[in-house]
C-alpha cells in the first residue's frame, strides 16, 4: 500500500521568497514520485517526476525536488516565488510506471499563495 | 497537439438521477485513468484501462459507478442513482504505453454537483 502526506493545507510566501512544499510518502517498493500543479479552473500539469534516476530532479518553472530515501521525502522547492506560482500543488506516488502499478496515490494538496 | 478533453465541463443533477461523463484521451495513448477530487481532498483513483486488458476497477466506491472504454478511444464514466456525496470533480488522464516515465496527462475535469 502506498500513501502520501502533505502537511498543512495552505502556504503563503512573499514574492521573491523561497518556496518549500513538503511531501512524505510511504511505499513498500521503490517509488515513482510526482509533483503536479493545478491552476484555478484548469487540469493538473506535471511539474517534475522522480523515476529512480538522479535524486535531485529539476522541473518546469524553476521548481525542483529532492528524493531522500532515508527520510521518505520528496519536498518541492523554488528559490524565488512569482505571483504566477499561486496554485494548488499535489504530490503523488506510484509503485511503477506501467500497468496497474502506474495508478497514482495523491496527497491532499497544498494551496500556495504569493503575496506582492 | 490536442490534450485530454472531458465533457461536460459542469453537470448539475438531482439526487437519484443517472449521469454520464465523457473522456477523450490523447490520440495513441493506450492507458486511461479516472480519478475523483472531492472538495478539500486529494485525487482518488477510480478505474484504469489499458488497451484491451480487463480494467482495474479497484477504486470504484460502489456498484453505482461503472466505466467503459472501447479499444483505445473514448471512455464514459456512469454514475447511477446519484447521491450528494458524489459531488466532486471527475478527472480523466491518459498515458502512452511506450515509455517508462509514468507521466499521466490530465484533462480539465467535469465538475459534478448533485442537489
Amino acid at each position: 500500500a502506498q500513501s502520501v502526506t502533505q502537511l498543512g493545507s495552505h502556504v503563503s510566501v512573499s514574492e521573491g521568497a523561497l518556496v518549500l512544499l513538503r511531501c512524505n510518502y510511504s511505499s513498500s517498493v521503490p517509488p515513482y514520485l510526482f509533483w503536479y500543479v493545478q491552476y484555478p479552473n484548469q487540469g493538473l500539469q506535471l511539474l517534475l517526476k522522480y523515476t529512480s534516476a538522479a535524486t535531485l530532479v529539476k522541473g518546469i518553472n524553476g521548481f525542483e525536488a529532492e528524493f531522500k530515501k532515508s527520510e521518505t521525502s520528496f519536498h518541492l522547492t523554488k528559490p524565488s516565488a512569482h505571483m504566477r506560482d499561486a496554485a494548488e500543488y499535489f504530490c503523488a506516488v506510484s509503485p511503477g510506471a506501467t500497468g496497474a502499478n502506474s495508478k497514482l496515490t495523491f496527497g491532499k494538496g497544498i494551496t500556495l499563495s504569493v503575496r506582492p | 497537439g490536442a490534450g485530454v478533453s472531458q465533457s461536460p465541463s459542469n453537470k448539475v443533477t438531482e439526487k437519484g438521477k443517472d449521469v454520464e461523463l465523457r473522456c477523450d484521451p490523447i490520440s495513441g495513448h493506450t492507458a486511461l485513468y479516472w480519478y475523483r477530487q472531492r472538495l478539500g481532498q486529494g485525487l482518488e483513483f477510480l478505474i484504469y484501462f489499458q488497451g484491451n486488458s480487463a480494467p482495474d476497477k479497484s477504486g470504484l466506491p460502489s456498484d453505482r459507478f461503472s466505466a467503459e472504454r472501447t479499444g483505445e478511444s473514448v471512455s464514459t464514466l456512469t454514475i447511477q442513482r446519484t447521491q450528494q456525496e458524489d459531488s466532486a470533480v471527475y478527472l480523466c488522464a491518459s498515458r502512452p504505453l511506450a515509455g517508462g516515465s509514468g507521466e499521466q496527462f490530465f484533462g480539465p475535469g467535469t465538475r459534478l454537483t448533485v442537489l
